[in-house]
């Protein structure tokens, strides 16, 4: 089974130029999970989705970050203008909020965008 | 809020045991996870706590206390490959709060 897919791996771009991440969560999982990460942090979350539905968005600042999922499996984070300060690991998550036996409800994250803002 | 506290860095030796320890303080508790991360790579699930006591798998333990909002993880027989970012993350009503990390570095 194919793990949560990111792109691309590595991205620099200068301040205020436009940036886009993209997400495709293992199959069949309806929610679906942004995080960001600094260096010797851990992950702290951007927005949450089920299935296309955006529950979660209290953390994203929306003045320059927006996401989408549209048909409710892929989904796109964007940032612009970027900043210096949005350097960063942008990580995708999902689950399914059909919980295994173990009803643990875990997160599979994928490998993570680096985002670098000169 | 949550509040999820662990310690920034731990040493220890190839072969031996180490415990790592998370306290919190939360809004609202549906379980406790650990998360392993390699550096540079996604963090990977560990393990899953929901009820008092100690949850065994393999070389790795997780003990919760929820009166004492206190959960640890314990590795045995240490391995250099466990060298890693170990996360502490709290469920609350419907999304995953984590700390900062537990930094392990594992010597021959």
């Amino acid at each position: 089974e194919a793990g949560v897919v990111q792109s691309p791996r590595y991205k620099i771009i200068e301040k205020k130029q436009p940036v886009a991440f993209w997400c495709n969560p293992i199959s069949g999982h309806n929610t679906l999970y942004w995080y960001l990460q600094n260096l010797g942090q851990g992950p702290e979350l951007l927005i949450r989705y089920e299935n296309e539905e955006a529950v979660d968005d209290s953390q994203l600042p929306k003045d320059r970050f927006s996401a989408e999922r549209l048909k409710g499996v892929d989904s796109t984070l964007k940032i612009q203008p970027a900043e210096l300060g949005d350097s960063a690991v942008y990580l995708c998550a999902s689950s399914s909020s059909r919980a295994n036996h173990q009803e643990t409800y875990e997160q599979y994250f994928g490998p993570g965008t680096r985002l670098t803002v000169t | 809020g949550q509040n999820i506290d662990q310690p920034t860095e731990m040493t220890a030796t190839e072969g031996a045991i180490v415990q790592i320890n998370c306290t919190y303080q939360t809004s609202g508790f549906n379980g406790l996870f650990w998360y392993q991360q390699h550096a540079g790579e996604a963090p990977t699930f560990l393990s899953y706590n929901v009820l008092d006591g100690l949850e065994e798998k393999g070389r790795f333990s997780s003990f919760l206390s929820r009166s004492k909002g206190y959960s640890y993880l314990l590795l045995k027989e240490l391995q250099m490959k466990d060298s890693a970012s170990y996360l502490c993350a709290v469920k609350g009503y419907s999304t995953l709060t984590f700390g900062k990390g537990t930094m392990l570095l594992v010597s021959p």
